[in-house]
Order: C-alpha cells, then sequence, then structure tokens
C-alpha cells in the first residue's frame, strides 16, 4: 500500500527564516510526485511535478526537491504570504493514476 | 480562462435528506474525481470517472453517488445524509502531462449536516 507522511504538522517561522518541509514516500514505483498549496478555505492550488530522484524545481521562494524515499520543499526568505497548507501526493507506476496525499504541513509565517 | 467550480459552496442540510453537490470543469478533461477532507485525515477519494457513463467506487464511496452524463460535469449526491458526511468537498479533474495525470481542484463545498 503506497503510504506519504509529511513533517512537521505544523510549523511556525518568522519571516526571513528558511527552512524545509518534508514528504517522506513508500510506493512500488514512483510514476510522480506532487506538491500542492492550499488557503484557508480554498482549493489545493498545484505546485510541481517531480518524475525522477536527484530532479529539483523552483518557483519563487520555494524550491522541491526529489530522492528514493522522500522529497523536500525548501522555503527561502519567506514572507507571510507564503503561509498555507503544503500538500505532497504521490503517484504509483503500473495501475491507475488515483494519487495518495500526504496529510500536509501547516506553515505560518509572521512578520 | 478554462476552470473547474463548485456549487454551493455551502450547504446546511438535515439527516436523511438528499443533498447534490455539482462540479463543472471547463477544461474537457476525461477524469475527474470527488474527495472529502477532514481534520486528521487528509483528503480521501469519493468517487471517480474517467469519462461519459464511467464511475468507480474511491476510499470512502459509502453513502455516495456520482453519474457522469457529459464531459463538464461530475455531480455527487448524499443519498441519505448523515452528521458523519459533514465535511469539505472538493471536486478536481485532471491532465496527462510529462507521463503523470496532474490534477486540478475545484474551491471545495463546505457541507453541514444537522
Amino acid at each position: 500500500e503506497d503510504q506519504v507522511t509529511q513533517s512537521p504538522e505544523a510549523l511556525r517561522l518568522q519571516e526571513g527564516e528558511s527552512s524545509s518541509l518534508n514528504c517522506s514516500y513508500t510506493v512500488s514505483g514512483l510514476r510522480g510526485l506532487f506538491w500542492y498549496r492550499q488557503d484557508p478555505g480554498k482549493g489545493p492550488e498545484f505546485l510541481f511535478t517531480l518524475y525522477s530522484a536527484g530532479e529539483e524545481k523552483e518557483k519563487e521562494r520555494l524550491k522541491a526537491t526529489l530522492t528514493k524515499k522522500e522529497s523536500f520543499l525548501h522555503i527561502t526568505a519567506p514572507k507571510p504570504e507564503d503561509s498555507a497548507t503544503y500538500l505532497c501526493a504521490v503517484q504509483a507506476s503500473g495501475g491507475s493514476y488515483i494519487p495518495t496525499f500526504g496529510r500536509g504541513t501547516s506553515l505560518i509565517v509572521h512578520p | 480562462d478554462a476552470e473547474i467550480t463548485q456549487s454551493p459552496r455551502h450547504k446546511i442540510t438535515e439527516t436523511g435528506r438528499q443533498v447534490t453537490l455539482a462540479c463543472h470543469q471547463t477544461w474537457n478533461h476525461n477524469n475527474m474525481f470527488w474527495y472529502r477532507q477532514d481534520l486528521g485525515h487528509g483528503l480521501r477519494l469519493i468517487h471517480y470517472s474517467y469519462g461519459v457513463h464511467d464511475t468507480n467506487k474511491g476510499e470512502v464511496s459509502d453513502g455516495y453517488s456520482v453519474s457522469r452524463s457529459n464531459t463538464e460535469d461530475l455531480p455527487l449526491t448524499l443519498e441519505s445524509a448523515a452528521s458523519s458526511q459533514t465535511s469539505v468537498y472538493f471536486c478536481a479533474s485532471s491532465e496527462f502531462i510529462g507521463g503523470t495525470e496532474t490534477q486540478y481542484f475545484g474551491p471545495g463545498t463546505r457541507l453541514l449536516v444537522l
């Protein structure tokens, strides 16, 4: 059974204080790993897809990296507007394309 | 711009009533999904569809049904609402990019069953 574990559950940062969110996964074969951002009262917003170990993707202050067992979402010099819940999901190779989601990391950035 | 919409955004109903939540997408995606999101559980798949007249059960399908009569719409019906179905419901559709199916989500419907 595919499993996705995100840590920490919650993270509080000061503006400008860089940090990383972790997504550990267990899957028979990885087709893709997804990162989403979810603001309160809204649906998840797609950020990145990573396909293979060693791959990196960047968007503004966010950089996602991937190894064979986990993915990190690095947040550099965060701003209050980066406050959100970040969700990770994996899609296994073979079979359906249904992703397995983690429970998310709630990030609060204080000014 | 193409988009995915859900209605209503908020709904209060009573136990035992039938409720239908609407989902409409204009991307012409074949694949559509319904999830519920609850504290402590994350996103859980209710039903999904790979095209017109195709429907499949997800992880938590009991008490829910869907129908797909066209590409754009996947309504979710709670046949006899229960308090345990109080939740936030998200619809999603997906497209095939780079060897994976990438899901895009609607804004959600917050349902309260009294």
